[in-house]
C-alpha cells in the first residue's frame, strides 16, 4: 500500500536560517512526489514535483526538494527562510506503476518561521 | 487560467440535511477529483472524473456521497441525511492529462459544519 509520513508535526525556525521540512513516502513501484503548501482556510497550492531526472527539484516561492530513492525521502528545503513562509506543507505520493490517480498526502507539517 | 473555483465557501447545515457541493475546473482540464481533509490531517481522495466519466470512487464515498460531472465541465458533490461525521473540508482539483505526469490544482474548498 502506498504511505506518506511526515515525522515533524511543527517546525519552528528563524527568518533568514535554512529550512527542512521531512518527508519519507512508500509505494511498490515508482513514485510520482510533490509537496503542497496550505495556508488558513484556504486550499493547497503546488509547490514542485519530482518523477524523474534530476535528484534536487526546483519550485516555487524559493523551495527545493531532494528525492532520495535508497532513503525513500523527498525533504523539502529552502537557503534562506521568510516570514510568510509560515503555513502547513503536505507531502503527497502516487505510485506510478499502480492503475489509478489518487494522490496519498502526509499528516502534514506547519511550519513556524519568527522574525 | 482563472483557477479551480468551488461553491459554496462554507455551508451549516443540520444533521439529516442534504447539501451540494459545486467546482469548476480550471478550463481544458479533462481530469477532476474530490478529496476529504479533515482537521489535523493531509486530503483524503474520495473519486476522480476523466471527463464525464467517473473512473475511481474512494471506500470513503459512502452510499450518502454522489459525485457528478454531467458535461464534462464542472462537477457537483451531493451529500445526503449529512451526519456530524461529515463535517469536513472539502476539496476539489483538476488536471491535465500529460502522459504520466498531471500536477493536480486544487480550489479554495468548501468548509462542510454538520450541527
Amino acid at each position: 500500500a502506498q504511505s506518506v509520513a511526515q515525522p515533524e508535526d511543527q517546525v519552528n525556525v528563524a527568518e533568514g536560517n535554512p529550512l527542512t521540512v521531512k518527508c519519507t513516502y512508500s509505494v511498490s513501484g515508482n513514485p510520482y512526489l510533490f509537496w503542497y503548501v496550505q495556508y488558513p482556510n484556504r486550499g493547497l497550492q503546488f509547490l514542485l514535483k519530482y518523477i524523474t531526472g534530476d535528484n534536487l527539484v526546483k519550485g516555487s516561492y524559493g523551495f527545493e526538494a531532494e528525492f532520495n530513492k535508497s532513503q525513500t525521502s523527498f525533504h523539502l528545503k529552502k537557503p534562506s527562510a521568510l516570514v510568510s513562509d509560515s503555513a502547513l506543507y503536505f507531502c503527497a505520493v502516487r505510485d506510478l506503476d499502480q492503475a489509478g490517480t489518487a494522490l496519498i498526502f502526509g499528516k502534514g507539517t506547519t511550519l513556524s518561521v519568527s522574525s | 487560467d482563472t483557477g479551480v473555483s468551488q461553491d459554496p465557501r462554507h455551508k451549516i447545515t443540520k444533521r439529516g440535511q442534504n447539501v451540494t457541493f459545486r467546482c469548476d475546473p480550471i478550463s481544458e482540464h479533462n481530469r477532476l477529483y474530490w478529496y476529504r481533509q479533515t482537521l489535523g490531517q493531509g486530503p483524503e481522495f474520495l473519486t476522480y472524473f476523466q471527463n464525464e466519466a467517473q473512473l475511481e470512487k474512494s471506500r470513503l464515498l459512502s452510499d450518502r456521497f454522489s459525485a457528478e460531472r454531467p458535461k464534462g465541465s464542472f462537477s457537483t458533490l451531493e451529500i445526503q441525511r449529512t451526519e456530524q461525521g461529515d463535517s469536513a473540508m472539502y476539496l476539489c482539483a483538476s488536471s491535465r492529462t500529460s502522459g504520466r505526469g498531471d500536477t493536480q490544482y486544487f480550489g479554495p474548498g468548501t468548509r462542510l459544519t454538520v450541527l
